[in-house]
């Protein structure tokens, strides 16, 4: 069992680039969310999806898209990078329930310069 | 919207015990959640409390108290590898928003 599988581990982009990261769970998950991280901060919420062809905005999903055709896969889209994308981004899924953990994949560490 | 207030470090011995608090607003509420984070590493689930009370697991116990938008998790027997970041989260509709985070550093 894989779990949440982030691709790629690092990325460096120049302003004004784009870029997929790529996402995917093999747990059978409804439910899928990307977060960013800052230096020493908690996570925020970009996007989340509560099933294949559903997703619905988190609190900072300004420059971000998403899509979510199966469910497996969730795969965040930044389409023109800039300097405050800068961070490291943490996919998770989970069952859907209250009490139901989130499995978080490695994370994906970016830089735009 | 939701905001989590909790200390930003906490230094330890090995063997001692850490009181981790966290405060929350939210315009709803579900339960709240700890997570472990290692630097560099994947946050990791510890535990959930949706009612008052207290939930034991190992050297890590968790504590809500809904009526004062309160809840603390408990590491005993500090041990090295516990040197890491616990974030407080509340679930609102299948949704966690997380705390800024504590970091924990235990010392020989």
């Amino acid at each position: 069992n894989a779990g949440v599988t982030q691709t790629p581990k690092f990325r460096i982009l120049k302003i004004g680039q784009s870029m997929t990261l790529q996402c995917a769970q093999d747990m059978n998950h409804n439910y899928m969310y990307w977060y960013r991280q800052d230096p020493g901060m908690g996570l925020k919420l970009i996007y989340y999806s509560v099933g294949a062809g559903i997703t619905d905005k988190g609190e900072v999903p300004n420059g971000y898209n998403v899509s979510r055709s199966t469910t497996e896969d969730f795969p965040l889209r930044l389409e023109l990078a800039a300097p405050s994308q800068t961070s490291v981004y943490f996919c998770a899924s989970s069952l859907g329930t209250d009490n139901s953990p989130l499995h978080f994949g490695n994370g994906t560490r970016l830089t735009v310069t | 919207g939701q905001s989590l207030e909790q200390p930003s470090e906490v230094t330890a011995v090995e063997g001692a015990i850490v009181q981790i608090n966290c405060t929350y607003q939210t315009s709803g509420f579900y339960g709240l959640s700890w997570y472990q984070q290692h630097d560099g590493g994947a946050p990791t689930f510890l535990s959930y409390n949706a009612l008052d009370g207290l939930e034991e697991t190992g050297r890590f116990s968790s504590f809500l108290s809904r009526s004062d938008s309160y809840g603390y998790l408990l590491l005993q027997e500090l041990q090295m590898k516990d040197s890491a970041s616990y974030f407080c989260a509340v679930s609102n509709d299948y949704k966690l928003s997380f705390g800024a985070g504590t970091t924990v550093t235990v010392r020989a």
